[in-house]
């Protein structure tokens, strides 16, 4: 079945360096991925949309220059914290769809990513 | 490792009709519980949050139960619509992990 993989699924880091998260579809070729970030006792909540070859779209209240999504290939997404703080310590997870047929598509998930900044 | 399962993957039903979701997990270490909406092309939506702590929540026309020791969660959708039309998600909150069940598809017909 469809595998996506998330490096790293752990990082520490000091305040004020940036942290990149990579998201790769092993299988096949995930031509929109969303990136997610989960803080503690809250909802999953959508950052931002990213597609092949094209800026991505974000949620309101994203920062566009604070996270960086780099969609460059059909099989990697790469979101990069810039300028990391403590209020950026988060879960972030993405995933990437698969389109089934004409009507329907499938949502796989990578393991996450627990971002700890000191 | 924690295993999410939901059943049915797929549901169709008329306009008008209660329905009930169902998901379970294996490991009842869980800190919460949330279900999702998600629509062809979209990212998850988020429906209901559920903390361990918690046996149910309720946003309008839907209703979540957890039962932690028994490990499984409901979603009750009152009085469906088609506009309901969507595939639905739990997933379950460890520590550092996140695992989704694989999904209902759900069609709620005219």
């Amino acid at each position: 079945g469809a595998v996506v993989s998330q490096h790293p699924s752990r990082v520490i880091c000091k305040s004020g360096t940036s942290v990149k998260i990579e998201c790769r579809s092993l299988d096949f070729q995930a031509t929109t991925m969303f990136w997610y970030r989960q803080f503690p006792k809250q909802s999953l909540m959508l950052m931002a949309t990213s597609n092949e070859g094209s800026k991505a779209t974000y949620e309101q209240g994203v920062e566009k220059d604070k996270f960086l999504i780099n969609h460059a290939s059909l099989t990697l997404s790469t979101l990069t914290v810039t300028s990391a703080h403590p209020e950026d310590s988060s879960f972030y997870i993405c995933s990437a769809t698969v389109r089934q047929g004409l009507e329907s598509e499938k949502l796989f998930f990578g393991s996450g990513t627990q971002l700890s900044v000191l | 490792k924690q295993e999410v399962t939901q059943i049915p993957a797929a549901l169709s039903v008329p306009e008008g009709e209660n329905l009930v979701l169902n998901c379970s997990f294996t490991d009842s270490a869980i800190y919460n519980l949330q279900w999702f909406r998600q629509d062809p092309g979209k990212g998850l939506t988020s429906l209901l949050l559920i903390q361990s702590s918690q046996r149910e929540q309720t946003s309008g026309r839907l209703n979540a139960s957890l039962d932690k020791s028994s490990g499984r969660s409901t979603l009750y959708i009152a009085a469906s619509q088609p506009g309901d039309s969507a595939t639905y998600l739990c997933a379950v909150s460890g520590y550092s992990t996140l695992t989704f069940g694989k999904g209902t598809m759900l069609l709620v017909s005219p």
